[in-house]
C-alpha cells in the first residue's frame, strides 16, 4: 500500500518562495508526480521525478530522494494565481502486465497573499 | 484532442435512485481511470481500465457502485441505489501506458454530484 504526507495548509506572500514538502512510504515505486488544481477544477499536470534529485521548469521545481520518500514542490516568483491546491503523487512500480496507478496525498491548499 | 471529456458536470439526485457517470477519454490513451474526491479523504481511486479490461477495483467502495469499459472511447460509471454519502467530485482520467515514461494521467472536468 501507499501512505502519502502533505500539510494541509499554507500561505505565502506574493512575489516570494515556498516548498512544499511531500513524504510517502509505499510497497513499490515508479515516479512521483505533482498536480494543481484550482478550486472547482480537475487536477492538471506540474512535474515528475522518477531519479533523485531536482527538475526545473520555469517558476516551479521539484525535488526527490527516494531513499527518504521525501520529495518538495518549490515555486518561486509567487503570483496571486498560485493559489490552489498540490497534489503529490505516487506511481506503484510498472508490472507489465497492466498494473499502474497513482495514490493521491490529501493535497496542500497554498493561498498566496498580497 | 478536447482533452478527457465528462458528463454530465452536474448531478443532482435523490436518494435511492439510479446515477450514470460518463466519460470518453483522449483518443489513443491506453488507461482510462474513475477518481472520486471529498474534502475528508482527497482524491481516491475507484477503478482503472487498461485497453477496456478492468485491472483494479478494489477502489470501488461496494456493489452499489459499477463500471464499465464496452470501447475504447467511452466508460461510464454507476451508483445503484444512490446515497447521500456518495456526494462528490467524480473524475475521469486517461494516460498513455507509462512503462518506464512519464505519461501522466490528464483529467477530466468532474461531475459534482449531490444525492439529498
Amino acid at each position: 500500500g501507499q501512505n502519502i504526507d502533505q500539510p494541509t495548509e499554507m500561505t505565502a506572500t506574493e512575489g516570494a518562495i515556498v516548498q512544499i514538502n511531500c513524504t510517502y512510504q509505499t510497497s513499490g515505486f515508479n515516479g512521483l508526480f505533482w498536480y494543481q488544481q484550482h478550486a472547482g477544477e480537475a487536477p492538471t499536470f506540474l512535474s515528475y521525478n522518477v531519479l533523485d534529485g531536482l527538475e526545473e521548469k520555469g517558476r516551479f521545481s521539484s525535488f526527490l530522494s527516494r531513499s527518504k520518500g521525501y520529495s518538495y514542490l518549490l515555486l518561486k516568483e509567487l503570483q496571486m494565481k498560485d493559489s490552489a491546491s498540490y497534489l503529490c503523487a505516487v506511481r506503484d512500480s510498472y508490472s507489465g502486465a497492466g498494473s499502474y496507478q497513482l495514490t493521491f496525498g490529501k493535497g496542500t491548499k497554498l493561498s498566496v497573499i498580497p | 484532442d478536447a482533452g478527457v471529456i465528462q458528463s454530465p458536470r452536474h448531478e443532482v439526485t435523490e436518494m435511492g435512485q439510479e446515477v450514470t457517470l460518463r466519460c470518453k477519454p483522449i483518443s489513443g490513451h491506453d488507461y482510462l481511470f474513475w477518481y472520486r474526491q471529498t474534502m475528508m479523504r482527497g482524491l481516491e481511486l475507484l477503478i482503472y481500465f487498461n485497453n477496456n479490461v478492468p485491472i483494479d477495483d478494489s477502489g470501488m467502495p461496494e456493489d452499489r457502485f459499477s463500471a464499465k469499459m464496452p470501447n475504447a472511447s467511452f466508460s461510464t460509471l454507476k451508483i445503484q441505489p444512490s446515497e447521500p454519502r456518495d456526494s462528490a467530485v467524480y473524475f475521469c482520467a486517461s494516460s498513455l501506458a507509462p512503462d518506464l515514461r512519464i505519461y501522466e494521467q490528464y483529467f477530466g472536468p468532474g461531475t459534482r454530484l449531490t444525492v439529498t
